[in-house]
């Protein structure tokens, strides 16, 4: 079955931390994997996805097939990444396939 | 373009009544998602559109929820008759025949 997992309902980190947002996922072809992020009072957007091998705000995820992971990092937190951030696999048929989400909170 | 427009951005009603979310997708997109979103299980793809017609709808509920694509530009959830554990954010995003989905601002519905 394709499933998108998020571990972690709640993560909270302190200003300069290394942040780590975890993803695994259950696919059975080639996965296409994407960060979105809803930032307060804000629509859900696109963070990064993993062909474009790109870092956003800091932001990098690797794709791992070994262990079926997509998780999502950052070597030092800021106040403004508090949001709420959603893991999703792309199925054949172009839809999303979500994780729960997790809920960022950096502590000053 | 100014992105996904719906409506209401906020909708408060009492248990029972029809609540109908409104929908207009960035033109010339080909596919149309709702999603509803809780603290309680995150982020669920109700239904979703391609060129008006509505493709996969096993995320829907019950049938108290249906969803329409009248036309290229405007679809509509409706809810009759709406319950208080329907309370939630609902959004709608489009997309033109690839993984990017374009996302609304949400309606946040209070069901009382």
């Amino acid at each position: 079955a394709q499933r998108v997992t998020q571990p972690e309902k709640l993560l909270s980190v302190f200003k300069g931390a290394p942040v780590e947002l975890k993803c695994n996922y259950s696919y059975s072809g080639s996965p296409e994997l994407f960060w979105y992020v809803q930032y307060s009072r804000q629509r859900l957007q696109l963070l990064l996805r993993h062909i474009s091998r790109e870092s956003i705000k800091g932001f990098t995820a690797d794709l791992n097939k070994g262990e079926t992971s997509f998780h999502l990092k950052k070597p030092f937190a800021q106040e403004e990444d508090s949001a709420m951030y959603y893991c999703a696999l792309i199925d054949s048929n172009y839809q999303l396939i979500w994780g729960a989400g997790t809920k960022l909170i950096i502590k000053p | 373009d100014a992105g996904v427009i719906q409506s209401p951005r906020h909708e408060v009603t009492e248990m029972g009544q029809e609540v109908t979310l409104r929908c207009k997708p960035i033109s010339g997109h080909d596919y149309l998602f709702w999603y509803r979103q809780t603290m309680m299980r995150g982020l669920e793809l109700l239904i979703y559109f391609n060129n008006n017609v509505p493709i996969d709808d096993s995320g829907m509920p019950e049938d108290r929820f249906s969803a329409k694509m009248p036309n290229a530009s405007f679809s509509t959830l409706k809810i009759q008759p709406s319950e208080p554990r329907d309370s939630a954010v609902y959004f709608c995003a489009s997309s033109l025949q690839g993984p990017r989905q374009y996302f609304g601002p949400g309606t946040r519905l209070t069901v009382l």
